[in-house]
């Protein structure tokens, strides 16, 4: 019974392609977030949306677009998909208190080819 | 302008020695502190935690060390054990919102 799912889990496509990726968590929390992680690891916010509102919106091309239609759920819509947007996008939710972790999903690596 | 730094990349150790996994970090503005572990093809899991007004926080084999003034925190496992071989993640955070800012990770081997 995954706490926080993301879907696929493996996304292979060309470049000037739109995609989605699709992210819910069944942990009731009421918060939710996209990272990327690049080539070099290091893993960035992109997004967040607490309670369906988008709080955290970092310098990310318009290209992505993220949609939150409940709390339980949050996608990530790539348009013109470039070869630069190869990385792992991992979704990840909490409940806003102090101290707790984030849980996160098993990622989605995006291949631009 | 990275904010949180785990500058070994790679850490070796005998299985029942001690694992010190180091960060520093430049905000002075985190409230809070947290290491994640990640294995291949999975997502990061939470570890353990540590406010800013704690110097140590511990949990079972594991133990989290904040030194404020020097802008440092260290991760300790005691005794090592295989299973503890992953990518840790030094991350940490100010604000209600939780914007979380992560390190770039230490990939620790345990080796049997």
């Amino acid at each position: 019974d995954t706490a926080v799912s993301q879907t696929p889990k493996y996304l292979v496509t060309q470049m000037g392609n739109d995609k989605s990726i699709k992210c819910e968590q069944n942990l009731g929390h009421d918060t939710m977030y996209w990272y990327k992680q690049d080539s070099k690891k290091f893993l960035k916010i992109m997004f967040s949306y607490n309670n369906k509102e988008l709080i955290i919106n970092e310098t990310v091309p318009n290209r992505f677009s993220p949609k939150s239609p409940d709390k339980a759920h949050l996608n990530l819509h790539i348009n013109s998909l470039e070869l630069g947007d190869s990385a792992v996008y991992f979704c990840a939710s909490s409940r806003i208190s102090t101290g707790s972790g984030y849980t996160f999903g098993s990622g989605t690596r995006l291949t631009v080819v | 302008d990275q904010q949180v730094k785990q500058n070994s990349p790679s850490l070796s150790v005998q299985e029942g020695r001690i694992s010190i996994l180091n960060c520093d970090y430049t905000n002075s503005m985190f409230d809070y502190f947290l290491w994640y572990k990640k294995y291949p093809a999975e997502g990061p899991t939470f570890l353990i935690s540590i406010s800013s007004i704690k110097d140590k926080n511990e949990d079972g084999r594991f133990t989290v060390f904040l030194n404020k003034s020097a802008k440092h925190l260290s991760l300790h496992i005691v005794p090592s054990q295989p299973g503890d071989s992953a990518v840790y993640f030094c991350a940490s955070y100010s604000g209600g919102y939780q914007k979380v800012t992560f390190g770039t990770g230490t990939k620790l081997q345990v080796i049997p």
